[in-house]
């Protein structure tokens, strides 16, 4: 059974530092993985998505990497504002069209 | 831009009511799903349905139903409601056409709450 792992559950930061995000999943056999960023009672906005024969995606300020073979992921955001806070969830789809969520990172990042 | 619309941002119901949940999306996707997200459990899936009238189970169906009779429509139904199904539910969709390796887009979820 796919289990995805994101450490640590929270994060504070001040604001422009460069941060690295991590994720974890016990089955490399996906066919992508997906970070989404959901904002207090709001639901979840797609980020990036990696295919499985990519290395990596990049949007703006965000670029996210795949070591499938090592089953982890890394998302990747430059000079980080307050309006980065929100958390951040990874998932990947394994053969079917279901998603297996981690539990996601809560990040504030301070002024 | 893809809309996901949940029919209720807040619901308040009691214990041994049926409830509904509703979900349309408007960009025509074949895909749609239910979760429930609660804090230190994370998203679990509740339902998907690949096609109209189709349905598969996901990790926790037990106490609930869904319904697909339109393409854009999926429903949540609480059979009788408990006070364990108190949480925030979240639909999503996405397309197959071009490949499995599409997004899902979410809707604002429902916080609902059984007394």
């Amino acid at each position: 059974k796919q289990e995805v792992t994101q450490i640590p559950a929270a994060l504070s930061v001040p604001e422009g530092e460069n941060l690295v995000l991590n994720c974890s999943f016990t089955d490399s056999a996906i066919y992508n993985l997906q970070w989404f960023r959901q904002d207090p009672g709001k639901g979840l906005t797609s980020l990036l998505l990696i295919q499985s024969s990519q290395r990596e995606q990049t949007s703006g300020r965000l670029n996210a990497s795949l070591d499938k073979s090592s089953g982890r992921s890394t998302l990747y955001i430059a000079a980080s504002q307050p309006g980065d806070s929100a958390t951040y969830l990874c998932a990947v789809q394994g053969g079917s069209e279901k998603l297996v969520f981690g539990k996601g990172m809560k990040l504030t990042v301070n002024p | 831009d893809v809309k996901v619309t949940q029919s209720s941002r807040y619901l308040v119901k009691r214990t041994g009511e049926k409830v509904f949940l509703e979900c349309v999306q408007d960009m025509d996707h074949e895909n749609m799903f239910w979760y429930r997200q609660d804090p230190g459990l994370g998203l679990r899936l509740i339902y998907f349905s690949y096609d109209v009238k189709m349905k598969e189970k996901g990790d926790i169906p037990e106490g609930y139903s869904v319904s697909r009779e339109k393409k854009e429509r999926f429903s949540l139904i609480l059979e009788s409601a408990s006070t364990n199904q108190t949480s925030m539910y979240l639909c999503a969709s996405s397309t197959q056409r071009t490949g499995n390796n599409q997004p899902q887009h979410f809707g604002d979820g429902t916080r609902l709450s059984i007394l």
